[in-house]
């Protein structure tokens, strides 16, 4: 069974920094391109990022509201990707979604249940 | 930026009838088009991927078309599971961005 489990989370002032986490198993997580997918409170769906997999470089892409601000890693040895988030400002609260994307086609296969960031004084 | 915009905003149908729900981008996408469901508390589910493909252990009563600018969801005889909000989902031209529709939610009639 595929799962992705996101954690870091929480209550965090504007200006500072937060890591989330996702912990992958159940499919062969350095194949997949790993995003992370936001959705603030009683809105939408936004794409944050992703990172590719190793076999198609490893690089990374993000959305402009965030780019310059968030970086996003992985560890392929342990099935985990980052959300390191930086200079967090009131808008980027939200819930924000672990995905997978399997190469090239960025569709999203696979979503953790989320983990809500709340940036405010 | 693509831009994906869904209509209606909300549709109101009674359990059993046809769905029908669209999603048009601002400029071609090809058939790089998912089609995502998301019930109130969860994680969103892909429904739909290349305009028209059911992704794995979707039923039969989904089915998307089109290809380009416009796109169509529809659910052929709607169930009590089924009402929930669903968001379309372009990966055709990026980078910079891979974009959402700002979604539609079918609610019960």
């Amino acid at each position: 069974e595929v799962q992705l489990v996101e954690s870091g989370g929480g209550l965090v002032q504007p200006g500072r920094s937060l890591r989330l986490s996702c912990t992958a198993s159940g499919f062969t997580f350095g194949d997949y391109a790993m995003s992370w997918v936001r959705q603030a409170p009683g809105k939408g769906l936004e794409w944050v990022g992703f990172i590719r997999s190793k076999a198609y470089g490893g690089t990374t892409e993000y959305a402009a509201s965030v780019k310059g601000r968030f970086t996003i890693s992985r560890d392929d040895s342990k099935s985990i990707a980052y959300l390191q988030m930086n200079s967090l400002k009131t808008e980027d609260t939200a819930v924000y979604y672990c995905t997978g994307a399997a190469a090239p086609l960025y569709y999203f296969d696979y979503w953790g249940q989320g983990t809500l960031v709340t940036v405010s004084s | 930026e693509i831009v994906m915009t869904q209509s209606p905003a909300t549709l109101s149908v009674s359990p059993g009838e046809r769905a029908t729900l669209s999603c048009r981008a601002s400029q071609s996408v090809s058939s790089n088009l998912a089609w995502y469901q998301q019930k109130p508390g969860q994680a969103p589910r892909l429904l739909i991927y290349g305009a028209s493909t059911r992704a794995t252990g979707i039923p039969a009563r989904f089915s998307g078309s089109g290809s380009g600018t416009e796109f169509t969801l529809t659910i052929s005889s709607l169930q009590s599971e089924d009402f929930a909000v669903y968001y379309c989902q372009q990966y055709n031209n990026w980078p910079p961005s891979l974009t959402f529709g700002g979604g539609t939610k079918v609610e019960i009639k």
